[in-house]
């Protein structure tokens, strides 16, 4: 079974810091990696997903997450945080031997970007 | 856009209650699913859908049924409410086709759900 930890549950940060948010998954084969936010009130979104190729991923508003292998880890990246940040953070995961797709999710990462 | 709605934004029922959560989308996907979201345990899978009345167990489906009986509407139901259910439940989809690598899950706005 697949399984994802994230480490931070809550981060409060300044604008303008750099932000790295923890993850790492248990899975032995080949993986899809997926960070997905939710900012307040709003639906949960796509922010980046790793699926082949070049392991350093980039997504939308600045973001990016690198995908290293012999660590097991997907840690995503912001070189400047704005307010508008402030959001929760998913890292998932689906794993080649799921034929449905189905998703494992960490417990998510409040951010507080205070402005 | 891809669009996913569900029924209702917040419901409150009694326990022993049955409760019906509906999902719908408008873009022809195949696969359909449900999680339920709670504080530190991020989203878990209850059950899935890849095709019309076909269904799969999640990782958390005891307590729960669904039901998909079109292509675009995927019913999660709780049979007979308990406290321990409440949560907030949040329907997606995707493309599918059996399963395709590196595929995006679109996910609607949720529905709170408190069961007193």
């Amino acid at each position: 079974a697949q399984s994802v930890s994230q480490h931070n549950h809550h981060v409060i940060l300044s604008e303008a810091a750099s932000l790295e948010l923890g993850c790492n998954y248990s899975y032995g084969g080949t993986v899809n990696l997926f960070w997905y936010v939710q900012y307040p009130g709003q639906h949960l979104q796509l922010l980046l997903k790793y699926f082949s190729g070049d392991p350093l991923v980039k997504g939308i508003k600045g973001f990016e997450a690198e995908f290293i292998k012999s660590k097991f880890s997907f840690n995503l990246r912001k070189p400047s945080v704005q307010w508008s940040d402030t959001a929760e953070y998913f890292c998932a995961v689906r794993g080649n031997n799921n034929a449905g797709n189905m998703l494992t999710f960490g417990g998510g990462t409040r951010l507080m970007v205070k402005p | 856009d891809v669009k996913v709605t569900q029924s209702s934004r917040y419901l409150v029922k009694r326990t022993g209650e049955k409760v019906f959560l509906e999902c719908v989308q408008d873009m022809d996907h195949e696969n359909m699913f449900w999680y339920r979201q709670d504080p530190g345990l991020g989203l878990r899978l209850i059950y899935f859908s890849y095709d019309v009345k076909m269904k799969e167990k999640g990782d958390i489906p005891e307590g729960y049924s669904v039901s998909r009986e079109k292509k675009e509407r995927f019913s999660l139901i709780l049979e007979s409410a308990s406290t321990n259910q409440t949560s907030m439940y949040l329907c997606a989809s995707s493309l599918g086709a059996s399963g395709r690598w590196g595929e995006t899950q679109y996910f609607g706005p949720g529905t709170r759900l408190l069961v007193l």
